[in-house]
């Protein structure tokens, strides 16, 4: 119950298109749903986040679509770059709680 | 405003040694927490530190051990290294357990290669 599931593993987009990348949970005592970014060698990097009281965030490029009777998540990256190629990973908590349970990853390609 | 920062980057041990790693958090945080990532998968929480007491726990067994000091910076241990310790360990820091939605913010991580 304290797994968070994510798909796909691997995801190739051209410059310019829609990444999207999917993420589902069980425990429904979660209410806080990050996604991070990590680069080779690097550290994870917090990129957006959502609270189950919205249904959508959008910063930038980057856009949480958040479906809370299905317990469901995604992350869209629109017009994506280059630079956003890189692994991503959804996560998810509860308030006051020590840990984030992390999804497998989604490495993410995208063509020039 | 300071990140947090790891030390060393690289480590080489072999199998049934010890090794300490470190963190220092970032400024204004008083709450350090590791994970353990292996090639190809999500951070695994191994524990969490707060007030210079362990306050939470992963499934990780007790040769995982560590330490918080006045400073907030914190330190893991792991005692008889086996192969499959070989893994990215990950520190994050964040605000006060309950303050905040737990916003962890990573270091870069330390490499740990058991031979």
């Amino acid at each position: 119950q304290q797994q968070v599931k994510q798909s796909p593993q691997s995801l190739i987009v051209q410059k310019g298109g829609i990444s999207i990348i999917n993420c589902a949970y069980e425990n429904t005592a979660f209410d806080y749903f990050p996604w991070y970014q990590q680069f080779p060698g690097k550290g994870p990097a917090l990129l957006i986040a959502i609270r189950p009281d919205v249904s959508e965030k959008k910063e930038g490029r980057f856009t949480i679509s958040f479906n809370k009777s299905a317990k469901q998540f995604s992350l869209h990256i629109m017009d994506s770059q280059p630079g956003d190629s890189a692994t991503y990973f959804c996560a998810a908590s509860m308030w006051g709680a020590q840990k984030l349970v992390f999804g497998q990853g989604t490495r993410l390609t995208i063509n020039p | 405003e300071t990140g947090v920062t790891q030390s060393p980057t690289h480590l080489i041990k072999t199998r049934g040694q010890q090794v300490t790693l470190r963190c220092s958090s970032q400024s204004g945080h008083n709450t350090v927490s590791w994970y353990q990532q292996a090639l190809g998968q999500g951070p695994q929480f191994i524990f969490q530190y707060y007030r210079e007491e362990e306050n939470g726990r992963g499934n990780f067994p007790p040769r995982f051990s560590g330490l918080q000091f006045p400073n907030y910076s914190s330190e893991l241990n792991v005692n008889a290294l086996e192969l499959d310790d070989s893994a990215l360990y990950l520190c994050a820091s964040s605000l006060a357990p309950g303050a905040s939605y737990n916003e962890q913010f990573f270091g870069p991580g330390t490499r740990l290669t058991v031979l």
